[in-house]
């Protein structure tokens, strides 16, 4: 149980396009999702967190703007990369929580983002 | 501040050398500590929640361990399967959500 899936694994976008990236929880209701950035050789920074049917919120540094989060359904979250750059490639991981005091965590197989 | 730190870095073992990592952490008011295995290129994998001091649990070769202060992750005649980042995590609550701090992690590499 508590399998979260990313997609897509891998996107190579041009400098200015825009990404969507998917995060879904397959066999629990999410009420709480978060999207993290890695860096290479680094750890996981929480950019985000969202509650279904709500505004997300944003972690101090985080661009809500360039980081649009939309959290649909109890099942289904989006983060959308807008005007990417190169510096915004990273490894963007999503996690997933059945209730935002929930204490675990489980976590998506990640998305490898590379702006040309 | 709430923080956590792992040691070491990076290690480097023979397979069948059994080693330990240490996670210690400051936070108000603990509300479990987890124990997370990520491979190269891939999300985290949950391996262990501990919630107060004296628990242990363990799992193949693993076996974690919690003090009021810090935590353990004990590798027992590692694999080369087992090579992989290690990072430990505490939750935080901020607005009304568990928010995850989470270690540097360390790098596990097991050699035959």
């Amino acid at each position: 149980g508590a399998v979260v899936s990313q997609h897509p694994s891998r996107v190579i976008c041009k400098s200015g396009t825009s990404v969507k990236i998917e995060c879904r929880s397959l066999d629990f209701q999410a009420t709480t999702m978060f999207w993290y950035r890695q860096f290479p050789k680094q750890s996981l920074m929480l950019m985000a967190t969202s509650n279904e049917g709500s505004k997300a919120t944003y972690e101090q540094g985080v661009e809500k703007d360039k980081f649009l989060i939309n959290h649909a359904s109890l099942t289904l979250s989006t983060l959308t990369v807008t005007s990417a750059h190169p510096e915004d490639s990273s490894f963007y991981i999503c996690s997933a929580s059945p209730g935002p005091r929930y204490n675990e965590q489980f976590f998506g197989p990640g998305t490898r983002l590379t702006v040309l | 501040e709430d923080q956590v730190t792992q040691s070491p870095e990076a290690l480097r073992l023979q397979e069948g050398e059994s080693s330990s990592l240490n996670c210690s952490y400051t936070v108000s008011g603990l509300r479990g500590l987890f124990w997370y295995r990520q491979d190269p290129g891939k999300g985290p994998e949950f391996l262990f929640t501990l919630y107060s001091a004296g628990e242990e649990k363990e799992k193949e070769r693993l076996k974690a361990t919690l003090t009021k202060k810090e935590s353990f992750l004990h590798i027992t005649a590692p694999k080369p399967e087992d090579s992989a980042t290690y990072l430990c995590a505490v939750p935080r609550l901020s607005g009304g959500y568990n928010k995850l701090i989470f270690g540097a992690g360390t790098r596990l590499a097991v050699h035959p």
